[in-house]
């Protein structure tokens, strides 16, 4: 099973800075089957970056994926107020299971 | 447009049975890999089971032996038969699918198991 290890596990930054969420496994991820969700309280998880560094459909072009192997980061370029929300890591390559990472809690 | 709904949510005593339903729209079930992942409350997402197109499943160690997973090709409907349920099962379910590389997920159920 691949265990994909979040950092840090809360950001506090404001609104207008630059994010950057780390994601590391412990295997390399199959063809680069990583994505990058986004989920606020109460909704489910939000499809952002596929592949490492698709975005998803309707995305706004400050979110941006990079990595291949075993690490792998998300940033936001800058935050817009509603930014601010739990962000989770998921492999899919290597699966059953798929696994998630931990999640990282961008805050003010 | 795609749509997955989820239904069958509710209180349910430890030990006890509950099936949830994943009415999906826009696409046949039937030809994707169907998931279902859950969140227990204040906790991160976990995976719980999948159906691949020709009807293999697979299931998380913590739920192998008690959880199910089925589809209903005409009603275009996925299934999630849950027994032996344990507090420990508490958690929002989703259901979600796979395409590719991408995801897609319904807006998911609550169980509850509590005496």
């Amino acid at each position: 099973e691949i265990v994909l290890t979040q950092s840090p596990g809360t950001l506090s930054l404001s609104p207008g800075e630059r994010a950057t969420l780390s994601c590391r496994a412990s295997q390399s991820v199959s063809g680069s089957y990583l994505a990058w969700y986004q989920q606020k309280p109460g909704q489910a998880p939000r499809l952002l970056i596929y592949g490492a560094s698709s975005r998803a459909t309707g995305i706004p072009d400050r979110f941006s994926g990079s990595g291949s192997g075993t690490d792998f980061t998300l940033t936001i370029s800058r935050l817009e107020p509603e930014d601010f929300a739990v962000y989770y890591c998921q492999q899919h390559g290597s699966s059953p299971p798929v696994t998630f990472g931990g999640g990282t809690k961008v805050e003010i | 447009e795609v749509q997955l709904v989820e239904s069958g949510g509710g209180l349910v005593q430890p030990g006890g049975s509950l099936r949830l339903s994943c009415a999906a729209s826009g696409f046949t079930l039937s030809s994707y890999w169907m998931h279902w992942v859950r969140q227990a409350p204040g906790k991160g997402l976990v995976w719980v089971s999948r159906i691949n197109h020709d009807g293999s499943t697979y299931y998380a160690d913590s739920v192998k032996g008690r959880f199910t997973i089925s589809r209903d090709n005409a009603k275009n409907t996925l299934y999630l038969q849950m027994s032996s349920l344990r507090a420990e099962d508490t958690a929002v379910y989703y259901c979600a699918r796979e395409y590719y590389e991408i995801w897609e997920w319904g807006q998911g159920t609550l169980v509850t198991v509590s005496s």
